[in-house]
């Protein structure tokens, strides 16, 4: 069974600070995707990041960075000179290759998220 | 067209009433989902379908009855609801290819239960 772990429940940072999100998955595949989710307090889930079980290479995307370590099956997300607009609830998920539904169509596995809050 | 929308935004309903939730994307996706959210829990997945056809039920109760009209449209059907079913209930829809597709959000309907 897949599962992931998000241990930090609520951090509160102020702002201009780096902040690093920890995410630690289950799995038994060694087919397996990993995302990031934002939830603003509107409720809208916005897509950050997929990345693959076969690649291990970190990415950055402006103040966003993301440390994938398949050794520690972790996915952490860091947020340098974080920013007000940042505050949100941070979802990292896992989703596997569904035989059953053709391998294309498959449900996210949520981790149980955590609250940043950045104090201006 | 990068929208998945969802309607209505809010809905009340008593324990006896027929209602249902409307998804609607353009973005040419060939799966749609429906999770729910209850407050301060991560999304909790009740279906999944592909190219129109059911393809996940995650032993989800028959008072939920899931439709894919077409490729474009997610409904939920809602009958004889429990108030513990009040929750944010949010539509997705994502490419079908092989595996790990990213999936797009609406911004759900908030369900009261009473």
């Amino acid at each position: 069974a897949q599962k992931v772990t998000q241990a930090q429940t609520e951090i509160s940072v102020v702002e201009k600070e780096d902040v690093t999100l920890d995410c630690v998955y289950e799995t038994r595949d060694t087919t397996y995707y990993l995302f990031w989710y934002k939830q603003p307090p509107s409720g809208e889930l916005v897509f950050l990041i997929r990345r693959n079980s076969f690649d291990e290479q970190n990415e950055i995307s402006g103040r966003y960075s993301w440390n994938f370590q398949k050794s520690t099956s972790s996915f952490n997300f860091t947020i340098t000179a974080s920013q007000v607009v940042d505050s949100a609830v941070y979802f990292c998920a896992l989703s596997e290759m569904d035989m059953y539904s053709g391998g294309g169509a498959d449900g996210l596995t949520f981790g149980k998220g955590t609250h940043l809050i950045i104090q201006p | 067209d990068t929208e998945v929308t969802q309607t209505p935004k809010h809905l009340v309903m008593g324990m006896t009433n027929k209602k249902s939730l409307k998804c609607e994307q353009h973005m040419g996706h060939r799966a749609m989902y429906w999770y729910k959210q209850k407050a301060k829990k991560p999304p909790e997945l009740m279906f999944v379908y592909s190219y129109e056809k059911l393809s996940i039920n995650e032993s989800v109760p028959s008072r939920f009855s899931p439709e894919c009209p077409n490729s474009s449209l997610l409904n939920l059907h809602l009958h004889a609801l429990q108030p513990e079913d009040s929750a944010l209930y949010l539509c997705a829809s994502s490419q079908v290819r092989q595996g790990g597709n990213e999936q797009f959000f609406g911004p759900g309907t908030r369900l009261t239960v009473l």
